[in-house]
């Protein structure tokens, strides 16, 4: 079954620590999507890339970097720098050339 | 400088009854419209969407219509069930040379009361 696995559900961390968020897709996307949803905000673009080895600053990407290695894999990662974390993470994917996202069930972080 | 625009936070509903959610766009560029539905501590789910050549789109209970010239958009669902409740989020994509970037509204909160 293709999908958008995003791994773990929930995650708590101390401040001031870095974390990691795991994004995998099966679905041989070109483009994946990092997105923060934060209460009455709506979905805010945090980084995207559209092909291996690229990836561009979405609209909040202080305090947060990624990495695009594989074509499956688009990992996020929350660092110290990011002065509100706590927050619902949202990973997507899309073909090239079709329209829409397929999302991830997300991963809610809190830091405490 | 927000693209797309969900005027109405929340909507509450009579089950049985039509809801709908609407959505205003500013940039003329996009030709591609959808509309995802989302569960609290669950990923957005895709419902329905339009392209800019046609002004009405519709499948089973849920129809999208496009007013190009008014830059708006709106979902209707008839009729309204108790499962619909949820957060519906309007996107916006400039699909024809543009960047595969979506622009998502802030959403609007559908309850919808049996």
């Amino acid at each position: 079954d293709g999908g958008i696995t995003q791994s773990p559900k929930y995650l708590f961390r101390k401040e001031g620590q870095n974390v990691t968020l795991s994004c995998e897709q099966n679905l041989n996307h070109d483009a994946m999507y990092w997105y923060r949803q934060d209460p009455g905000q709506g979905l805010r673009l945090i980084y995207y890339s559209q092909i291996v080895n690229d990836f561009q600053k979405g609209d909040i990407a202080e305090g947060y970097s990624v990495s695009r290695e594989k074509k499956e894999s688009f990992p996020l990662t929350v660092t110290s720098a990011q002065k509100n974390p706590t927050a619902f993470y949202l990973c997507a994917s899309t073909a090239r050339l079709s329209y829409g996202y397929t999302f991830g069930s997300g991963t809610r972080l809190t830091v405490v | 400088d927000q693209q797309v625009k969900q005027n109405s936070p929340s909507l509450s509903v009579q089950e049985g009854r039509i809801s709908i959610l609407n959505c205003d766009y500013t940039n003329s560029m996009f030709d591609y419209f959808l509309w995802y539905k989302k569960y609290p501590a669950e990923g957005p789910t895709f419902l329905i969407s339009i392209s800019s050549i046609k002004d009405k789109n519709e499948d089973g209970r849920f129809t999208v219509f496009l007013n190009k010239s008014a830059k708006h958009l709106s979902l209707h669902i008839v009729p309204s069930q108790p499962g619909d409740s949820a957060v519906y989020f309007c996107a916006a994509e400039r699909a024809q040379g543009g960047s595969e970037k979506l622009v998502f509204g802030k959403g609007t909160k559908l309850t919808v009361n049996p």
